[in-house]
């Protein structure tokens, strides 16, 4: 069975400073997506970016980049120039069916960011 | 906006009751899931439809119920509810039609969920 690890329940970043967060992943699975989502207080779930498990390249998305490391099964979500507006909850998630139509989540616990100004 | 639409925002009920939740997927999605966030237990994947049909089955209790109608629109049935079923749900929606690896149909398109209080 599937299984994402979020080891980190908070952070505090300053604004403007880069963060990364953890996460790590199990499955017997080769082919996989991993993914990043942020839940703001607002409550609504927004994709942030996505990495396929045959990718060579680290998946980038603006202020957004993923850490990718097959070998150590993580994928770290690196946000640069943190804003106000990034305080949020992070949530990791991994897809590992490529079947048609099968593609449901699992996701971690989630990790809650404060940036402060 | 991502597109999915879920109603309603929140709904208040008493234990016991059956309420059902809607969702429209993004225009052309196929696939539509529903989770269950909740303090305690998470996102947890309920259930999956994929063109009407039932693709995948998560943690859903056997009293709740889901469908996919022809307009590819989904409602979550849920029975005899108690107050452990107090949660927010969401819908999500993926195009997942063809298969393949390109980043646009790999992505879930979440809704703003229902937030469901059992009292």
């Amino acid at each position: 069975a599937q299984k994402i690890t979020q080891t980190q329940p908070g952070m505090f970043v300053q604004e403007k400073e880069a963060v990364t967060l953890d996460c790590t992943y199990d499955t017997s699975d080769q082919s996989y997506g991993l993914f990043w989502y942020k839940q703001p207080s607002s409550g609504e779930m927004i994709f942030l970016i996505y990495q396929g498990s045959y990718d060579e390249q680290n998946a980038t998305e603006g202020r957004y980049s993923l850490n990718f490391q097959k070998a150590r099964k993580s994928a770290n979500l690196v946000i640069s120039a943190s804003q106000l507006g990034d305080s949020a909850m992070y949530f990791c998630a991994m897809r590992v069916s490529r079947d048609t139509g099968r593609r449901a989540l699992t996701f971690g616990s989630g990790t809650r960011l404060q940036v402060q100004p | 906006d991502s597109g999915v639409t879920q109603t309603p925002k929140h709904l208040i009920t008493a234990t016991g009751q059956r309420v059902t939740l809607r969702c429209s997927p993004r225009s052309g999605d196929l696939s539509v899931y529903w989770y269950q966030q909740s303090l305690d237990q998470g996102l947890q994947f309920l259930i999956q439809y994929y063109n009407g049909e039932e693709r995948a089955k998560g943690n859903i209790l056997e009293r709740f119920s889901a469908q996919q109608f022809p307009d590819l629109h989904s409602e979550l049935n849920l029975s005899s509810l108690e107050l452990g079923d107090s949660a927010l749900y969401f819908c999500a929606s993926s195009l997942s039609g063809t298969g393949g690896g390109s980043t646009t149909n790999e992505k879930l398109f979440f809704g703003s969920g229902t937030q469901l209080s059992v009292l």
